[in-house]
């Protein structure tokens, strides 16, 4: 059965840093790229970013770029994301998921965590 | 990016009833449409991915069509577990966007 565990969600005031952590198992990690997508009542979805296999190629929404790092380690089967420079707008629940290719183009979030709450407040 | 726009935003439906879901995409993106089913507390799950390709494990009462910029979700004989929200995702250009779903409830 495939799980991916989050942890590391935490209250943090603005400006402040945080690194989420998941723990994956039940499949071969390293066949498959990982992602995170957070969620909060007033923006709904949004994916996060991407990690290809062998962590060589990284993806991210513009709103994070330069502030969110996405890394992964094989031998612990984990992914992580590390958050600085938070804002009140990065409150959310972080969700790590797997990446499921339908084609070249065309992929899905197959798997999903439980989540994992980031508030970001004074 | 791509918006992608559901309606309605939520529906009231009793058990047995044909439920129908749309998502209207800002610009073509060909069957790169996924659809994902939330309860609450709990994570999105695929329903069906590539416009109409239903995830293994999903009862066939869920079916998806569309392409291009008009996509369909439809629930045939409603059932007690698919009180829900639904939301549609593009995978045609990033970032991958989502619809801001639909809430199915009990009538």
């Amino acid at each position: 059965e495939v799980q991916l565990v989050e942890s590391g969600g935490a209250l943090v005031q603005p400006g402040g840093s945080l690194r989420l952590s998941c723990a994956a198992s039940g499949f071969t990690f390293i066949n498959y790229w990982m992602a995170w997508v957070r969620q909060t009542p007033g923006t709904g979805l949004e994916w996060v970013a991407n990690i290809k296999q062998d962590g060589s190629e990284t993806y991210y929404v513009d709103s994070v770029k330069g502030r969110f790092t996405i890394s992964r380690d094989n031998a612990k089967t984990s992914v992580y994301l590390q958050m600085n420079s938070l804002r009140a707008e990065d409150t959310a629940m972080y969700f790590c998921a797997r990446v499921k290719y339908y084609d070249s183009r065309l992929y899905y979030f197959d798997n999903w965590g439980q989540g994992a709450l980031v508030t970001v407040s004074s | 990016d791509i918006q992608m726009t559901q309606s309605p935003s939520s529906l009231s439906a009793s058990v047995g009833d044909t439920v129908t879901i749309t998502c209207r995409a800002s610009q073509s993106i060909n069957i790169y449409l996924n659809w994902y089913q939330q309860k609450p507390g709990k994570a999105p799950k695929i329903l069906i991915y590539a416009a109409s390709n239903l995830q293994s494990g999903v009862p066939s009462r869920f079916s998806g069509s569309g392409s291009g910029t008009d996509f369909t979700l439809t629930i045939s004989s409603l059932q007690p577990e698919d009180y829900a929200t639904y939301y549609c995702q593009q995978s045609y250009l990033s970032p991958r966007t989502f619809g801001r779903g639909t809430e199915v409830d009990i009538k």
